[in-house]
């Protein structure tokens, strides 16, 4: 079993919607998570940081659920400019990637 | 600050060739990771160094891949020899380890086609 995993997806919504997606680990001793934003044919970038229960960045949340071993990520008010590939990883020392989950917001 | 810097950007060559990737991390950091991507495997983590020392090389997929990182600022994978399946994008990344602080931030991405 890979230690992070996601669903694929695609997600496909419309704008204004909300979207959410887990990713899940298996090594219960991570201290911390990372979700990355990937846009196509570039390199991923850091979106936010889940150390604790739970982050939330404007319209971007994330949560840390310990007992069931998964942080989701939930985008409100999606907007065109949401759609890319988002990769989730534990802050261990080799930083484990999930394969991401692709989002596509349409008009 | 320029950020991780990786050369060539793009490189095609042909089967059976030597490859070599470079790569520059931010100043001041002190792990540095490969990884390749693909639409089938998604982002695989090939080694991880920690103060110029390789210390988890298990994702290296066979002895045709090596990687180096003789000082604090410069990495190299290479490939030898090179064979179709290795096309990929070839991503290296640098971080500041430490408690709390794994943020890893990547390159641009080395585009490898072998033909």
């Amino acid at each position: 079993r890979k230690e992070v995993e996601q669903d694929p997806g695609p997600f496909n919504v419309p704008e204004g919607a909300t979207v959410a997606f887990n990713c899940t680990y298996s090594n219960s001793a991570s201290q911390s998570f990372f979700w990355y934003r990937q846009d196509c044919r570039k390199e991923p970038k850091l979106l936010m940081s889940v150390y604790s229960s739970g982050n939330e960045d404007g319209r971007f949340t994330a949560q840390l659920n310990r007992a069931s071993q998964y942080i989701s990520l939930l985008i409100r008010d999606s907007k065109l400019s949401d759609s890319a590939t988002y990769l989730c990883t534990k802050g261990d020392y080799k930083l484990s990637f999930g394969a991401g989950t692709t989002v596509t917001v349409r008009a | 600050d320029a950020g991780v810097i990786q050369s060539p950007r793009h490189e095609v060559t042909e089967m059976g060739q030597e490859v070599t990737l470079r790569c520059k991390p931010i100043s001041g950091h002190n792990s540095l990771f490969w990884y390749r991507q693909t639409m089938m495997r998604g982002l695989e983590l090939l080694i991880y160094f920690n103060n110029n020392v390789p210390i988890d090389d298990s994702g290296m997929p066979e002895d045709r891949f090596s990687a180096k990182m003789p000082n604090a600022s410069f990495s190299t994978l290479k490939i030898q020899p090179s064979e179709p399946r290795d096309s990929a994008v070839y991503f290296c990344a640098s971080s500041r380890t430490g408690v709390g602080n794994t943020e890893a931030f990547f390159g641009q991405g080395t585009r490898l086609t072998v033909v």
